[in-house]
């Protein structure tokens, strides 16, 4: 299986709420970043946050990181339609490598 | 404005003929990957640059070729298409490949194979 594994698949949201996306990882890291995918579209980073890291914001965004668990949660606040969009978390291999490895994604729908 | 850009965006070719998808980026970038995204499966890496005349394979390199003789430029040849290479192909781009700076991506080549 992946490096990174995003959970849920997809998830379906009112507009005002807030999402929560997991990603789970297997091997240690140097770095996680998350991405966000529209439809068809190429991948926008998020944010990446280091392995020394526990926790980062960034305007309605916060991504924790907790190594011990090899886990990363994205939260997104006060979500709007235009959040609607598929996310993606990236974890670079630690083996020596330049690989960075992307999960299969959380499908985000935000109901206005 | 900084970007990557691929072409074309789409492309609808046969089996066995040889095509080219180009990729360039005007910001510098030392590092520059290759990646194909099939439902269910999120990005497979094909083959990555770490800098000019430097390219390794990703983890799923069978059927394609790179080059990178110049720093702006790293195209993905496919020699001999088959249907199984039918994907949405995205070029990527960094400072280094190290994961210590995001990476900025192209638009996106649809490509189906006949």
């Amino acid at each position: 299986s992946q490096q990174g594994e995003e959970d849920p698949q997809a998830l379906s949201i009112q507009e005002g709420e807030n999402a929560t996306m997991n990603c789970s990882y297997k091997t240690s890291i140097n770095n996680l970043q998350w991405y966000r995918q529209n439809s068809g579209r190429g991948l926008v980073h998020l944010i990446l946050i280091r392995s020394n890291e526990r926790e980062k914001h960034s305007g309605r965004l916060r991504v924790t990181l907790d190594t011990s668990k090899k886990s990363s949660s994205l939260l997104i606040t006060a979500s709007r339609a235009a959040d609607t969009a598929s996310y993606f978390c990236a974890t670079d291999a630690n083996t020596g490598g330049f690989k960075t490895i992307f999960g299969a994604g959380t499908r985000l729908f935000v109901k206005a | 404005e900084a970007q990557v850009t691929q072409n074309p965006r789409y492309l609808i070719t046969v089996t066995g003929k040889k095509l080219t998808v180009t990729c360039s980026q005007n910001m510098n970038h030392e590092y520059m990957s290759w990646y194909r995204q099939d439902p269910g499966l999120g990005l497979r890496q094909i083959y990555y640059s770490m800098n000019v005349e430097v390219t390794d394979k990703g983890d799923v390199p069978e059927g394609y070729k790179v080059s990178r003789k110049e720093k702006r430029n790293f195209p993905l040849i496919l020699e001999s298409p088959s249907p199984n290479q039918t994907s949405l192909y995205f070029c990527a781009s960094s400072y280094s490949g190290k994961g210590d700076y995001g990476y900025t991506f192209g638009s996106g080549t649809r490509l189906t194979v006949v």
